[in-house]
C-alpha cells in the first residue's frame, strides 16, 4: 500500500549547524510533496513544497531535495536556530482523480541545542 | 496574513455524546479538509470537501462522522456518538490550487478532543 515514512525519529543538532531530515515514500504515483513544521500544541505549518518534475527547491534557509529514483525526500535547514525546534513531517499527494488528500509520514523531532 | 481558525481549542466530552468541531477556512479557498492526529502518531486524513459535498473520505470517517458548511464561512465536523478512541487533535485545512498554483494546504491550530 501507499505509505510515507521517516528514517530518523529524532535529530539533535547544535545551533548554527545544518540539519538534514529524511523521508521515504512508496507511492511512485505521488507528484507533490510538502514539508510541514509542527510546534508543540500547534497545527502543521507549511515550510516548502516540491513537485515531481523538480529535484531541488530552495526557500529561505531551507532546501528540499527529491530523488524519485529511490523515492526519497529530504529537508535541509541551514544554520539551524533554536526556533527551528519542532516536529517535521513530510507529506505526499497525487492529483489522480482529484485526490487531494495528504498522506503523512511519522515525523522527525528536531532538537536544537544552544 | 489570512489563516485558518478553529474552535474550541480543547473539547472534553463524555463517551456517547455528540460533539461539533468548528473551523473557519481561509476566505476564497474552496477545498476544505479534516485531519486528526492521535497523540504521538502521524496525521491522518479524514475527509475532503468541495462544492458543498464530500469529495473523498477515509476509512476512519464512518457513519458517526459528518461534515457541513452551514454558511459561507464555517466548516464543521460532527461526531455523533463519541468513543474513547476518538480522542485526538483534529485539524482543519483549506486550499485553492487555482489561487496558490500549488496544492499547499493551510492548517488551523487544531482542536484537542478528549473523550472520557
Amino acid at each position: 500500500g501507499e505509505s510515507v515514512g521517516l528514517h530518523l525519529p529524532t535529530l539533535s543538532v547544535q545551533e548554527g549547524d545544518n540539519s538534514i531530515i529524511n523521508c521515504a515514500y512508496s507511492n511512485s504515483a505521488s507528484d507533490y510533496f510538502i514539508w510541514y513544521k509542527q510546534e508543540s500544541g500547534k497545527g502543521p505549518q507549511f515550510i516548502i513544497d516540491i513537485r515531481s518534475n523538480m529535484d531541488k527547491r530552495q526557500g529561505q534557509r531551507v532546501t528540499v531535495l527529491l530523488n524519485k529514483t529511490v523515492k526519497h525526500l529530504s529537508l535541509q535547514i541551514a544554520a539551524t536556530q533554536p526556533g527551528d525546534s519542532a516536529v517535521y513531517f513530510c507529506a505526499e499527494n497525487n492529483d489522480a482523480g482529484n485526490n487531494r488528500k495528504l498522506i503523512w509520514g511519522l515525523g522527525t523531532s528536531l532538537a536544537v541545542n544552544p | 496574513e489570512p489563516e485558518v481558525t478553529q474552535t474550541p481549542s480543547h473539547q472534553v466530552t463524555q463517551m456517547g455524546q455528540e460533539v461539533i468541531l468548528r473551523c473557519v477556512p481561509i476566505s476564497n479557498h474552496l477545498y476544505f479538509y479534516w485531519y486528526r492526529q492521535i497523540l504521538g502518531q502521524k496525521v491522518e486524513f479524514l475527509v475532503s470537501f468541495y462544492n458543498n459535498e464530500i469529495s473523498e473520505k477515509s476509512e476512519i470517517f464512518d457513519d458517526q462522522f459528518s461534515v457541513e458548511r452551514p454558511d459561507g464561512s464555517n466548516f464543521t465536523l460532527k461526531i455523533r456518538s463519541t468513543k474513547l478512541e476518538d480522542s485526538a487533535m483534529y485539524f482543519c485545512a483549506s486550499n485553492d490550487p487555482r489561487v496558490s498554483s500549488t496544492d499547499t494546504q493551510y492548517f488551523g491550530p487544531g482542536t484537542r478532543l478528549t473523550v472520557l
